[in-house]
């Protein structure tokens, strides 16, 4: 398997404009996770999904960030419209549920709002 | 609240100089501890999971253990191929989320 796979792996936008990250997590995979880094606050979990359903949306910023899983295989991120401290490194992460089990997390993607 | 800290923030060390990586944790049910690397430019990459209290877990020249308050990274004699941010997260019983330390940004001067 490829690992976790996110596109773009960079984007530049301009504030107000609406952004989408894509993500395909690791076949097999239950649980698929989208996480934002920055210097300030660190890895901080935004939205998870179990078997494609969301099960915890508390970390998700405000309602300009919006994120949907379609099927087993794909995932987006959504942010409508963004905002210059938006500006971070998004992860999307994938893994089994078998008891306590690691993540594995993609490349990430730079997002810049200028 | 649920959380996870890591001390110390930032940790330079000499080529050879043993020392060791702290994560602190409160967590309503622990069904597991998580030790990843995460390199400049990239996303974390995993290391170690431990389950409970007393447990080991050992790789090339890190080792990671685990109490019921606290877990540590251990590094014997560093190379600085191990400079890396290392980051500690828990996995709680309830829901399976996912928190993660802020890290420890670990540099091995040649």
């Amino acid at each position: 398997d490829a690992g976790v796979i996110q596109s773009p792996r960079h984007e530049v936008t301009e504030m107000g404009q609406e952004v989408t990250l894509r993500c395909k997590p690791i076949s097999g995979h239950d649980y698929l996770f989208w996480y934002r880094q920055t210097m300030m606050r660190g890895l901080e979990l935004l939205i998870y999904f179990n078997n494609n359903v969301p099960i915890d949306d508390s970390g998700m910023p405000e309602d300009r960030f919006s994120a949907k899983m379609p099927n087993a295989s794909f995932s987006t991120l959504k942010i409508q419209p963004s905002e210059p401290r938006d500006s971070a490194v998004y992860f999307c992460a994938s893994s089994f549920r078998v008891g306590g089990t690691e993540a594995f997390f993609g490349q990430g993607t730079r997002l810049t709002v200028v | 609240e649920d959380q996870v800290t890591q001390s110390p923030e930032a940790l330079r060390l000499q080529e050879g100089e043993s020392s060791s990586l702290n994560c602190s944790y409160t967590v309503s049910g622990l069904r597991g501890l998580f030790w990843y690397r995460q390199d400049p430019g990239k996303g974390p990459e995993f290391l170690f999971t431990l389950y409970s209290a007393g447990e080991e877990k050992e790789k090339e020249r890190l080792k990671a253990t685990l109490t019921k308050k606290e877990s540590f990274l251990h590094i014997t004699a560093p190379k600085p191929e191990d400079s890396a941010t290392y980051l500690c997260a828990v996995q709680r019983n309830r829901d399976d989320k996912i928190i993660f330390g802020k890290g420890t940004r670990l540099h091995i001067l040649p």
